[in-house]
């Protein structure tokens, strides 16, 4: 059972590019989060989703930012006009049962680095 | 709001030494308090769950201790070898979330 899928592991983009991150969950997970690492800081909640829904974006800036997680494929991150302030590592994860005041386990990433010049 | 605090920020010791890593939070109505291990350019491996009834969890060399009410959690690491190097991450899984701490980074010299 393979873990929880990111790609691309390193991105590099320009101010003003847009940047798109995915994750696939671990097989039979239907809940995925989405989390920023800046530099020397903790990992951040941004989204919580769930097949074709958003549940929780309170950690997720207001604009610019954007996820889903459609019926079939993996879920997205994108990060529209993207600024040097947005240079972070970010993960997903996921869980089986229902999240974030769930008990259950999540599952991380490998990660995406993103660099922005 | 939850906030997380890990001490120290990082720690270098001898091989073979036992260590401890600190954590501590501000609001104690958690669920549960878990640890993870971070290598450079991976992702997060969980290592020890705390479910908020449990006062502690072992695993191998791992012991980690929480104390809910005053807002506390040590990670143990006994008999440390250099394989042990990495960040060790603190989170707290609360009403809104995972909350987790900066971090500790350890170096264990050969």
């Amino acid at each position: 059972n393979a873990g929880v899928m990111q790609n691309p592991r390193h991105l590099v983009r320009r101010r003003g590019q847009e940047a798109r991150l995915r994750c696939s969950p671990m097989k039979g997970h239907s809940h995925v989060y989405w989390y920023r690492q800046l530099p020397e800081e903790g990992l951040k909640f941004m989204v919580y989703l769930q097949k074709e829904n958003i549940i929780d974006e309170s950690g997720m800036p207001k604009e610019r930012f954007s996820a889903e997680f459609p019926k079939e494929g993996p879920s997205i991150l994108r990060i529209q006009q993207v600024v040097r302030g947005d240079s972070a590592a970010y993960f997903c994860a996921s869980s089986v049962q229902r999240g974030q005041r769930s008990t259950d386990t999540q599952y991380f990433g490998p990660g995406t680095r993103l660099t922005v010049l | 709001k939850q906030e997380v605090t890990q001490i120290p920020a990082a720690l270098s010791v001898p091989e073979g030494e036992n260590l401890v890593l600190n954590c501590s939070f501000t609001d104690s109505a958690i669920y549960n308090l878990q640890w993870f291990r971070q290598d450079p350019g991976k992702g997060l491996t969980s290592l020890l769950l705390i479910q908020s009834s449990q006062r502690e969890q072992t695993s191998g060399r791992l012991n980690a201790s929480l104390d809910k009410s005053s807002g506390r959690s040590t990670l143990y690491i006994a008999a440390s070898q250099p394989g042990d190097s990495a960040t060790y991450l603190c989170a707290v899984r609360g009403a809104d979330g995972l909350t987790f701490g900066k971090g500790t980074h350890l170096i264990i010299q050969p």
